[in-house]
């Protein structure tokens, strides 16, 4: 089945620094991946979609310039906190949509295992 | 995207059925009912998905009432690695945007 990797699983920094965490998709082609973003006991939350070969397209409330994200192949789609703060410190998640996954129509999406950020 | 509503915790015993509820009272006749779970600190799962119809998989039984107001996951015989968050999404076949509710934890005790 589908695969999404995560790298790295979990990452600790200091206040200030850059961290850059990347999604590959393993045995399959994404021209679409998601970020989320989850908090201690809460749900997912949304942060963008990565687009392969543009800009990726943020949500409502997320700092497109704190979290960028580029998609430079059909594999790979990377997230880069910048100037990380303990605010930051969260669970990041990616996933794909396998388009050969599921019937038509479908749309699964396959996840990341996730990557534990924390900014000291 | 439709609304879901489910309840906030169950729990179940190991080896018996566990049947998690979804209310999705406002779902228009082109979204799907996803169901997805986390466990602990990993990633989400796809569990199944259906339109109208009750769809069974290797993983769990989807069980969609007449008017698609509602619908059960069922997860036949349940095991101690089944304990998770179980999230009920409804969303367009052509929309690959997942928004997820607060989800009903799930304990399976032995």
């Amino acid at each position: 089945g589908a695969v999404v990797s995560q790298h790295p699983s979990w990452v600790i920094c200091k206040s200030g620094t850059s961290v850059k965490i990347e999604c590959r998709s393993l045995d399959f082609q994404a021209t679409t991946m998601f970020w989320y973003r989850q908090f201690p006991k809460q749900s997912l939350m949304l942060m963008a979609t990565s687009n392969e070969g543009s800009k990726a397209t943020y949500e409502q409330g997320v700092e497109k310039d704190k979290f960028l994200i580029n998609h430079a192949s059909l594999t790979l789609s990377t997230l880069t906190v910048t100037s990380a703060h303990p605010e930051d410190s969260s669970f990041y998640i990616c996933s794909a949509r396998d388009p050969g996954q599921g019937a038509l129509g479908a749309n699964v999406l396959t996840f990341g295992a996730g990557s534990r950020l924390t900014v000291l | 995207d439709a609304k879901t509503t489910q309840p906030p915790s169950m729990d179940c015993a190991e080896g018996r059925a566990a049947n998690l509820p979804c209310n999705h009272s406002t779902i228009s006749g082109n979204e799907y009912v996803y169901w997805y779970r986390q466990i602990h600190s990993q990633g989400p799962q796809y569990i199944i998905h259906g339109l109208k119809n009750n769809e069974t998989n290797e993983m769990a039984s989807l069980i969609i009432t007449e008017d698609r107001k509602s619908s059960t996951l069922i997860l036949p015989h349940a095991t101690l690695r089944d304990t998770a968050v179980y999230y009920c999404i409804v969303r367009r076949s052509n929309d690959y945007k997942l928004s997820f509710g607060a989800g009903t934890t799930v304990t399976v005790r032995a």
